[in-house]
């Protein structure tokens, strides 16, 4: 199985301030053929299913606001939130879809400080 | 518009059998590149991914949990059931299916809480 790791396991950032999430996966899911990370980004709310953000590590997915980035390549994938809002407090979790079984991080918890 | 809709029993006991069905629309699932996956989450806990179905009758399961786990789809009716054998209290959880393509899974069901316990 792919591990996937993200830290930090909680962050707590200013309302207008940036937030950075880490998503480390033991084994690159960097799909040659293509060129694609195989790396998608979900955003979680109490009592809600996750919601996709981020897939192909960087293609926003429709109607996300654009302050959600995703970046970087092969083993080590970062999600920013360039000005955060109070709505997007949420848990966000990473996944590969490299490869089955699919794996997700453990979750990153988003708090406003 | 694709929707899914997780439905089953909200109490089992252990050693029973659990079938869950997601009911969809807005989509084909004999349509080529497209499955239907589960993913499990315990109380307070992380995501899990259980199993998934494609359109060519392709099935992965997770290797931990395989040997009791069965998916099936009913194409004529939109359906995608999932079977889960020998339930204990580990896995109560809430249960979502979920739509995948080459977006990962791009849309959820609410999901469906289940409690073991007897």
């Amino acid at each position: 199985d792919i591990v996937m790791t993200q830290s930090p396991d909680s962050l707590a950032v200013s309302l207008g301030e940036r937030a950075t999430i880490n998503c480390k996966s033991r084994q690159s899911v960097l799909y040659s053929s293509n060129n694609k990370n195989f790396l998608a980004w979900y955003q979680q709310k109490p009592g809600q299913p996750p919601k996709l953000l981020i897939y192909w590590a960087s293609t926003r997915e429709s109607g996300v606001p654009d302050r959600f980035s995703g970046s970087g390549s092969g083993t080590d994938f970062t999600l920013t939130i360039s000005s955060l809002q109070a709505e997007d407090v949420a848990v966000y979790y990473c996944q590969q879809y490299y490869i089955t079984p699919y794996t997700f991080g453990q979750g990153t918890r988003l708090e406003i400080k | 518009q694709i929707t899914l809709k997780e439905s089953g029993p909200t109490l089992v006991k252990p050693t029973q059998t659990l079938t869950l069905t997601c009911t969809f629309s807005g989509f084909s699932l004999s349509t080529s590149g497209v499955g239907v996956g589960w993913i499990r989450q315990p109380p307070g806990k992380a995501l899990e991914w259980l199993a998934l179905i494609y359109w060519d009758e392709d099935k992965r399961y997770s290797p931990s949990l395989k040997s009791r786990l069965t998916i099936t789809k009913d194409t004529s009716k939109n359906q995608v059931v999932l079977r889960m054998t020998n339930m204990d209290p580990v896995d109560t959880a809430t249960y979502f299916c979920a739509h995948e393509d080459h977006r990962a899974f791009d849309v959820w069901g609410q999901g469906t809480m289940v409690t073991v316990s007897s």
